[in-house]
């Protein structure tokens, strides 16, 4: 059985301030991990994609990959109210995506 | 921009009832899936489908799911006798590649309410 394994959280971080969220799995094979952002009764939006050791930055997000130690992280910088939201960590496994519960980030202003 | 589009937004059906939930992939991507969210809970995956094909299927999506693309646009989930536990959130997904190499963009999703 595939896992991936989060922090429910929540994470509470004042406005302005570094969010950093944490995800592991379980799956040596997989190639490909994604975060996605969900807010409340809507669907997951992508947020950043890596396949490759080492880290990957759009904006004021952040994604770090460590294949060795089976981690993924999400670091937003700046954060603002409107990231406060749920934070998905999926997993590629062959022909889909295994996503883990996701952490419920506040950010308060 | 383009975007994957799910009919209805809500579903209500009574228990033993069938449904069909409806996708409009994004019209250039080759690979579909269906996950589903019960409330509180995580995303689930259901089935991937390519090339008119089931690639992958989880062990939720037994003999009472099917699904289809039954023209060039759309990409339907059958539920046949609807249970009470088959209430969630059901999405659709699509993607250019395999899950490996690309993103998979998801649509905005049902609501199916089972009573």
């Amino acid at each position: 059985q595939k896992e991936v394994e989060q922090n429910s959280g929540p994470l509470s971080v004042p406005e302005g301030a570094i969010a950093s969220l944490n995800c592991t799995y379980s799956d040596r094979g997989s190639q490909s991990f994604f975060w996605y952002r969900q807010y409340s009764g809507k669907s997951p939006e992508l947020i950043m994609f890596i396949y490759s050791n080492g880290d990957k930055e759009d904006g004021r997000f952040t994604a770090q990959l460590n294949k060795a130690s089976q981690y993924v992280s999400l670091l937003i910088r700046d954060s603002q109210p409107s990231d406060s939201a749920t934070y998905l960590c999926a997993v590629e496994a062959g022909n889909k995506l295994v996503f883990g519960a996701g952490t419920i980030l506040r950010v308060k202003s | 921009e383009p975007e994957v589009t799910q009919t209805p937004s809500h579903q209500v059906t009574q228990m033993g009832q069938e449904v069909i939930l409806r996708c409009v992939p994004i019209s250039n991507h080759l690979y579909f899936y269906w996950y589903r969210q019960i409330l509180g809970q995580k995303v689930e995956f259901l089935v991937s489908f390519y090339n008119n094909e089931i690639s992958e299927k989880s062990e939720i999506f037994d003999d009472q799911f099917s699904v289809e693309r039954p023209d060039g646009s759309n990409f339907t989930l059958k539920i046949r006798s609807t249970k009470l536990e088959d209430s969630a959130m059901y999405f659709c997904a699509s993607s250019v590649t395999p899950p490996a190499y690309n993103e998979q963009f998801f649509g905005p999703g049902t609501r199916l309410t089972v009573l």
